[in-house]
């Protein structure tokens, strides 16, 4: 079935820094969406960017999408130890269920 | 003011017992889910109700049987418990269920298996 998959599946920089995590995915979608997971939390929605839209911006957080290529990025500016936490990119599928990637867990250290 | 939240958030147990873990939200959403993430964090749908009404039932052993009272609350009883059934099982809740909405997630309870 549908499934995103996310790339690198680790990711270690300092603080700071710009973070990219990038999103694969096999089929059609209406919609993308990002998330962010902090240990022993639940999801937390971040952002989603429609299928006719190529780009969108919410703080330090910028994500882009490709559906030519079929896959979508998200960049994070200027790092903070408080970023640290796994990322995850969930698509649509047939109007009804989100499908999750397995997530990049991301780490920011000081 | 918790938007989604579950109880309990731990649940330890015994193989072949029964359990319900219960999810409730304030946000007036029309929709609500059952999600398990397993060790590796991959999260994978489990089910979904629509106003009180079963939209998505995933390849799920009969032995997990959700029940929406109102559509404010979505509970998942599991019978019979086994070891493979440990993970962190999550409820969430979107205003619609067509997937062009952000989800609300609860932050998950806990299940592990002796």
């Amino acid at each position: 079935s549908q499934q995103g998959e996310e790339d690198p599946q680790a990711l270690s920089i300092q603080e700071g820094e710009n973070a990219t995590m990038n999103c694969s995915y096999k089929t059609s979608i209406n919609n993308l969406q990002w998330y962010r997971q902090n240990s022993g939390r639940g999801l937390v929605h971040l952002i989603l960017i429609r299928s006719n839209e190529r780009e969108k911006h919410s703080g330090r957080l910028r994500v882009t999408l490709d559906t030519s290529k079929k896959s979508s990025s998200l960049l994070i500016t200027a790092s903070r130890a408080a970023d640290t936490a796994s990322y995850f990119c969930a698509t649509d599928q047939a109007g009804t269920a989100l499908i999750f990637g397995k997530g990049t867990t991301l780490s920011v250290s000081s | 003011d918790t938007a989604v939240s579950q109880t309990p958030k731990y649940l330890v147990t015994q193989m072949g017992n029964d359990k319900s873990i219960k999810c409730e939200q304030n946000l007036g959403h029309d929709t609500m889910y059952w999600y398990k993430q397993d060790s590796k964090k991959f999260l994978k749908i489990m089910f979904s109700y629509n106003n009180k009404e079963l939209i998505i039932n995933e390849t799920v052993p009969n032995r997990f049987s959700p029940k929406s009272p109102d559509k404010a609350h979505l509970n998942l009883h599991i019978n019979s418990l086994e070891l493979g059934d440990s993970a962190v099982y999550f409820c969430a809740s979107s205003p619609t269920g067509d997937g062009n909405q952000p989800q609300h997630f609860g932050d998950g309870t806990r299940l592990s298996i002796l």
